[in-house]
């Protein structure tokens, strides 16, 4: 059974920072590029990133730039999201997703004093 | 950035009736756009991919057409399950872009 189960999200005061983690299983990780997909309350969803199979390419949307990192670790069936500065405006839950064809659970972002 | 106008962002209809959501793209995307289906609190789910092949074991009565830049996801016969907040996305370029979504609720 395909499983992406993300962590690491927690209340964060402004200017925090978090690491997001999701561990697959159920499938080679190592095949397919990663996405990282978040949705702030009563929004839609908006993509944020994603990187290629050996981590060599990584692509982001422009508000993440300089902040967000991605990143994977194919041994260990995982990808990551390192998230610096926190704004009240990166709250949201945070989805990650195989390719944009499967997807998590979500992981919950709160951005607060 | 391709800009992704999906309408209406709302709409109330019954069990049975046939429901229409359109995206339209501010460029041409070939067929590189996806519709989900999300319900609250849940993860997306994937209906339809390259703008009309449905995604396996989706009900055959959810359907995708368009290309370029502009693409319809239609509902045949609205069930009790479908309701629900559907979106559309573009993967011909980056940054992905995802329509606003639509909110389809029962009548």
């Amino acid at each position: 059974e395909v499983q992406l189960v993300e962590s690491g999200g927690d209340l964060v005061q402004p200017g925090g920072s978090l690491r997001l983690s999701c561990a697959v299983s159920g499938f080679t990780f190592s095949d397919f590029w990663m996405d990282w997909v978040r949705q702030a309350p009563g929004e839609g969803l908006e993509w944020v990133a994603n990187i290629n199979q050996d981590g060599s390419k990584k692509y982001y949307v422009d508000s993440v730039k300089g902040r967000f990192t991605v990143s994977r670790d194919n041994a260990k069936n995982s990808v990551y999201l390192q998230i610096n500065s926190l704004r009240a405006e990166d709250t949201a839950v945070y989805y990650c997703s195989r390719q944009l064809e499967l997807w998590g659970q979500g992981t919950k972002v709160t951005v607060s004093s | 950035d391709i800009q992704m106008t999906q309408s209406p962002s709302s709409l109330s209809a019954s069990v049975g009736d046939r429901v229409t959501i359109t995206c339209r793209t501010s460029q041409g995307i070939r067929n590189d756009l996806a519709w989900y289906q999300q319900k609250p609190g849940k993860a997306p789910e994937r209906l339809i991919y390259a703008a009309s092949s449905l995604v396996s074991g989706v009900p055959s009565r959810f359907s995708g057409s368009g290309s370029g830049t502009e693409f319809t996801l239609t509902i045949s016969s609205l069930q009790p399950e479908d309701f629900a907040t559907y979106s559309c996305l573009q993967w011909n370029s980056y940054p992905r872009t995802f329509g606003q979504g639509t909110k389809v609720e029962i009548k």
